[in-house]
């Protein structure tokens, strides 16, 4: 079984301040998948990034920008600088093998003009 | 390109009644998948098609709910009859590639449900 933890409920923080978003995950797959996907009020689900398990190296799109170290099984995203457009319900989710996608719980960002 | 269609947004109806959510994915993607996604929670996936054939249904209510998928395009997913713990967002999501590989899903914006 995979299993996919956001332990942060809710952050709030002030714009143009920088902001991290924590994700853990267990999986006994030596090759998965992981994402992040953004939820606006509209509902929609946004795809943001997918990451294997094989390719650790950081990424930076903008003032995104991403974490993931298997020694601590964590994948975590960090935005730089934040807007209030990034106001949002962020998920973190895996995929190992044949199981499915499996998501946190999400965090609720707020950033406060 | 469009992205994953979804209808109605939202939807309000009485315990018992019965309701129908519909979905025209991404164009050319093979696989669809429909999730349920209840207030404060991550979605959990309730039934995978490729094409239309049914990949994963493990996690769907079978009692009550029912999907299809013609022709491998649109698909709709039905509640019979519905309950109070249905009430959720249910989210359609489609990728190019046939099940078992991974690839990324890109979702719609979902059906609102509320069940009184």
């Amino acid at each position: 079984a995979q299993k996919v933890t956001q332990a942060q409920t809710e952050i709030s923080v002030v714009e143009k301040e920088d902001v991290t978003l924590d994700c853990v995950y267990e999986t006994r797959d030596t090759t998965y998948y992981l994402f992040w996907y953004k939820q606006p009020p509209s509902g929609e689900l946004v795809f943001l990034i997918r990451r294997n398990s094989f390719d650790e190296q950081n990424e930076i799109s903008g003032r995104y920008s991403w974490n993931f170290q298997k020694s601590t099984s964590s994948f975590n995203f960090t935005i730089t600088a934040s807007q209030v457009v990034d106001s949002a319900v962020y998920f973190c989710a895996l995929k190992g093998g044949n199981e499915k996608l499996t998501f946190g719980t999400g965090t609720r960002l707020t950033i406060i003009p | 390109e469009a992205g994953v269609a979804q209808s109605p947004r939202y939807k309000i109806i009485e315990k018992r009644q019965s309701v129908a959510f519909w979905c025209n994915p991404i164009s050319g993607h093979a696989t669809l998948y429909w999730y349920q996604q209840i207030l404060g929670q991550g979605p959990k996936l309730l039934i995978q098609f490729q094409n239309n054939g049914v990949v994963d249904d493990s996690q769907l209510p079978k009692d009550r709910f029912s999907a299809e998928r013609l022709k491998g395009v649109d698909s709709t997913l039905k509640i019979q009859p519905a309950k109070l713990e249905d009430s959720a967002v249910y989210l359609c999501a489609s990728s190019p590639l046939p099940s078992g590989s991974t690839d990324t899903q890109y979702f719609g914006p979902g059906t609102r449900l509320t069940v009184l």
